[in-house]
């Protein structure tokens, strides 16, 4: 049953310290997207990759986020430095990239900046 | 600007009751249409989706949609709710067969009373 994982799945830490987060999408799908959720805000596209490369970023603060695709096998979101307000549960989703929007979505790494 | 908008942010129904959930949407071009549910603790998953054909279509889990042009609208029902379909629920579009963004709308939280 083929899923998308992600690690950690919980991440306490302090205000100031760097973040990363990790997801491996589905072997095969060529699409990776970012997503935050808050109470406040919902869900909140933060970047999308097709075939590895940053197709929109434009819902990231560029000043202290960064997300990459290493290889197709990876995907990282990275936070320096973290403040309390990017206290939320991120998402890692991933797709065939058909263009049908269909997309397989992680369980989610719920990350709380002290 | 393409948009979803879901009537009610929480809605609560007797166990066996009709569930609606509603769904609007605006584009100026074709939509692709989706709900995808979302348990305690869990990413979201998809329930169904609208691409192309046949207005009413079938997802998981005895949940049904149609997709109402003149409406623009894209309704979510089950015809007797039970305790496990307490969740949250997103109604979502994306366009054209090149295009695989989607844009969520605010959710739906679904409560079922015994």
């Amino acid at each position: 049953d083929a899923r998308v994982t992600q690690t950690p799945r919980h991440k306490v830490t302090e205000m100031g310290q760097e973040v990363t987060m990790r997801c491996q999408p589905i072997l095969g799908h060529n699409t990776v997207f970012w997503y935050r959720q808050t109470m406040m805000q919902g869900l909140e596209l933060l970047a999308y990759f097709r075939n590895r490369a940053p197709l929109d970023d434009s819902g990231m603060p560029k000043d202290r986020f960064s997300a990459e695709m290493p290889d197709a096998t990876l995907a990282t979101l990275k936070i320096q430095p973290s403040e309390p307000r990017d206290s939320a549960v991120y998402f890692c989703a991933s797709g065939r990239g058909t263009g049908a929007g269909e997309q397989y979505f992680g369980p989610g790494t719920r990350l709380t900046v002290t | 600007a393409q948009s979803v908008t879901q009537l009610g942010s929480h809605v609560s129904v007797s166990e066996g009751a009709l569930v609606l959930l509603r769904c609007n949407y605006s584009s100026s071009v074709p939509p692709y249409l989706f709900w995808y549910v979302q348990y305690p603790n869990q990413g979201l998953q998809l329930l169904l989706k609208y691409t192309t054909g046949a207005t009413l279509v079938k997802g998981i889990n005895g949940f049904e949609a149609e997709f109402k042009k003149s409406e623009t609208s894209f309704h979510l029902t089950k015809p007797s709710a039970h305790m496990s379909d307490a969740a949250e629920y997103f109604c979502a579009v994306s366009w054209g067969t090149s295009y695989d963004k989607v844009i969520f709308g605010p959710g739906t939280s679904l409560s079922v009373i015994p």
